[in-house]
């Protein structure tokens, strides 16, 4: 139990749609990443959040974007679906300096 | 800019036997070096890091894993295996002096423990 909740758990979407995903994170962790996993692969980084600012991204386009909340809450919004981001979503966060990360259990996307 | 290869895509080893899961890292600055553990329809769980001191970690469930700078390796090993180990196991490379730097994962390793 690593305490960071995701939600939904899967979701069903199609082309050309948005989507919301969420996650809660534990108490006081201040800094936030989201991961894709595509089937077969390792988790790859689309951005991090720190204290409600983004502070890095991975190579994925513009239409993939997030918020940081004070209540350590996070979500991840994905416009314009495509097949290829068909994947897990994976949430994980930290307090910064403890080297250590908390992964939560992922939302499954599927897009047709 | 850091990379991770996770040598061998499936291991199938015998329950009760040993096993090493290979993971050689690149990077141009020093490296915290981390494995996680992902069981069916779960998330990853930290199996073990290493952030600086001994080179030699030992993490959850009976892990070890050995960091060596000048081959760039860190590689999990396990003197006996169990059916529950079955799972699906990355390797992880972070840069920067605290966790708000991205992790960067191999393409991971399946273990599959057969009786």
């Amino acid at each position: 139990e690593t305490g960071v909740t995701q939600s939904p758990t899967h979701l069903i979407k199609t082309r050309g749609q948005q989507v919301t995903l969420r996650c809660s994170s534990q108490s006081g962790h201040n800094t936030v990443s989201w991961y894709q996993q595509a089937l077969g692969q390792g988790p790859q980084f689309i951005f991090q959040y720190y204290r409600e600012e983004e502070n890095g991204r991975g190579n994925f386009p513009p239409r993939f974007s997030g918020l940081q909340f004070p209540n350590y809450s996070s979500e991840l919004n994905v416009n314009a679906l495509e097949l290829d981001d068909s994947a897990l979503y994976l949430c994980a966060s930290s307090l910064t300096s403890t080297g250590k990360w908390y992964f939560g259990p992922g939302t499954r996307l599927l897009v047709l | 800019a850091q990379s991770v290869t996770q040598l061998d895509s499936q291991v199938p080893v015998f329950e009760e036997a040993p096993v090493e899961l290979r993971c050689n890292y690149s990077s141009s600055v020093s490296v915290y070096l981390f494995w996680y553990v992902q069981y069916p329809n779960q998330g990853l769980q930290l199996l073990l890091k290493y952030l600086s001191g001994s080179t030699l970690v030992k993490g959850i469930n009976g892990f070890e894993a050995e960091f060596n700078k000048s081959q760039t390796s860190f590689h999990l090993r396990k003197p006996s295996v169990h059916i529950s180990d079955t799972a699906e196991y990355f390797c992880a490379v972070s840069a920067g002096e605290t966790s708000g730097s991205r992790l960067t994962f191999g393409e991971g390793t399946q273990l599959t423990v057969n009786p």
